[in-house]
């Protein structure tokens, strides 16, 4: 059965800093894997989806990373800002889809 | 442009009515689904369709009914609410094919007393 595991639970960080995101699955063999972005009181916003073919997807200052081999997956967000601040959640394709608990980012100004 | 709309956002039930959440999406998306949300638990599966007038069960469909009579239209029954329902629900859907993204509703936070 698929797992997904996203480490740390919780972030904090100061305006401005680089930071990245971790995802971790159990079985390899996966066709994508999708970075969502959760405002508090919302549903899910679809942030960039990376097909097992690509290794990179990047959408504006959001770089996501694919490595099946590893079972890994990194969100790279560059120059944080405040309204940066949300949970993000990863999730993989396993009939039809199993998400991580997401981490929750505070970008403090 | 709509995307996925989820009516009602907001509902008290007393422990043994029933009601339906409805989802709409405006998208001609043949995938439908509805999520439950809980603190320390994440996102588990409910039920699903992927097509009109069919449906199939997911990770936790034990209380719940659900209908696709219309291609847009989604429905999730609760025939006997219990305070273990009390949670906050989400419909998502998407486009046939491996890599088309899933969009989400902005959910409806159900509580049972």
């Amino acid at each position: 059965k698929q797992e997904v595991t996203q480490i740390p639970a919780a972030l904090s960080v100061p305006e401005g800093e680089n930071l990245v995101l971790n995802c971790s699955f159990t079985d390899s063999a996966i066709y994508n894997l999708q970075w969502f972005r959760q405002d508090p009181g919302k549903g899910l916003t679809s942030l960039l989806l990376i097909q097992s073919s690509q290794r990179e997807q990047t959408s504006g200052r959001l770089n996501a990373s694919l490595d099946k081999s590893s079972g890994r997956s990194t969100l790279y967000i560059a120059a944080s800002q405040p309204g940066d601040s949300a949970t993000y959640l990863c999730a993989v394709p396993s009939t039809p889809l199993v998400f991580g608990k997401g981490t929750r980012l505070s970008v403090i100004a | 442009n709509a995307g996925v709309t989820q009516t009602p956002k907001f509902r008290v039930l007393k422990t043994g009515q029933s009601m339906t959440l409805l989802c709409a999406q405006d998208m001609n998306h043949e995938y439908m689904y509805w999520y439950r949300q809980d603190p320390g638990m994440g996102l588990r599966l409910i039920h699903y369709s992927v097509g009109e007038g069919t449906t199939a069960k997911g990770e936790v469909p034990d209380g719940y009914n659900v209908s696709r009579l219309k291609k847009q239209n989604f429905l999730l029954g609760l025939e006997s609410a219990a305070p273990s329902q009390t949670s906050v629900y989400f419909c998502a859907s998407r486009r046939l094919g491996d890599n088309s993204p899933l969009h989400f509703g902005n959910g409806t936070r159900l509580t049972v007393t």
